[in-house]
């Protein structure tokens, strides 16, 4: 069965500085996409950013980035630069089989 | 592009009365959609599954005659939560795809209902 596992309940970065939210994840599948997602108070869920796991490089999108270790099945997302926007919660997810399985997620709280 | 819509967007009920939640893909033609369950501060939880013209499939634990899912068309999926009690009151949120872009899920803005 496929699992996601994020283990910070709640994250705090001061505005302008760079965090690191953390997620593992357990599947016994070779082709998979892993996703980190954002739900800002709206509720409105926000694809922030997409790996496949057949891609060695680590995806990229402005200021958010991730650093995929497949071995490890380690899928962290780096947001630089944070503004105060970012502040919301987040879930990292996996999907295979079409389903998407989600983690608990991380609360970012971002300070002025 | 890839816009999904809910309605309504909130909704309050009496206990044991039935409600439908409706999921429209505006913009494109929907062949999978799913309905997720939220309570506050948690993660959403898969409810069902479901493909245009089928029967729904359910996840594990989820009553099926409680949570009655429709797909009736490539735009339109529906969710009717039957004799409804307080214990169902959540934020529902659904989410569509499309059959070419398999890594991809839009999700509408969810609903929350409230049963009194």
């Amino acid at each position: 069965a496929q699992t996601v596992t994020q283990s910070q309940p709640e994250m705090s970065v001061q505005e302008a500085e760079t965090v690191t939210l953390s997620c593992t994840y357990d599947t016994s599948e070779s082709d998979y996409y892993l996703f980190w997602y954002k739900q800002p108070p709206s509720r409105q869920m926000i694809l922030v950013i997409r790996q496949e796991a057949y891609k060695q490089q680590n995806a990229t999108e402005n200021r958010f980035s991730v650093n995929f270790q497949k071995a490890a099945k380690s899928f962290s997302l780096k947001i630089s630069d944070s503004q105060l926007g970012d502040a919301a919660m987040y879930f990292c997810a996996s999907r295979n089989t079409g389903k998407l399985i989600f983690g608990q997620g991380t609360t970012l709280q971002v300070k002025p | 592009g890839a816009v999904v819509s809910q309605h309504p967007s909130w909704v309050i009920c009496k206990s044991g009365t039935s409600v439908k939640i409706e999921c429209r893909s505006l913009d494109f033609q929907a062949t999978t959609m799913f309905w997720y369950r939220q309570f506050p501060k948690q993660s959403l939880m898969l409810m069902a599954t479901s493909n245009e013209g089928s029967k729904a499939t359910y996840e594990q634990g989820v009553e099926k005659d409680k949570f009655l899912i429709n797909h009736a068309s490539l735009t339109l999926s529906t969710l009717t939560v039957t004799s409804a009690h307080p214990e169902d009151s959540s934020f529902y949120i659904c989410s569509a795809s499309v059959a070419d872009q398999t890594y991809e899920q839009y999700f509408g803005p969810g609903t929350r209902l409230t049963v009194t």
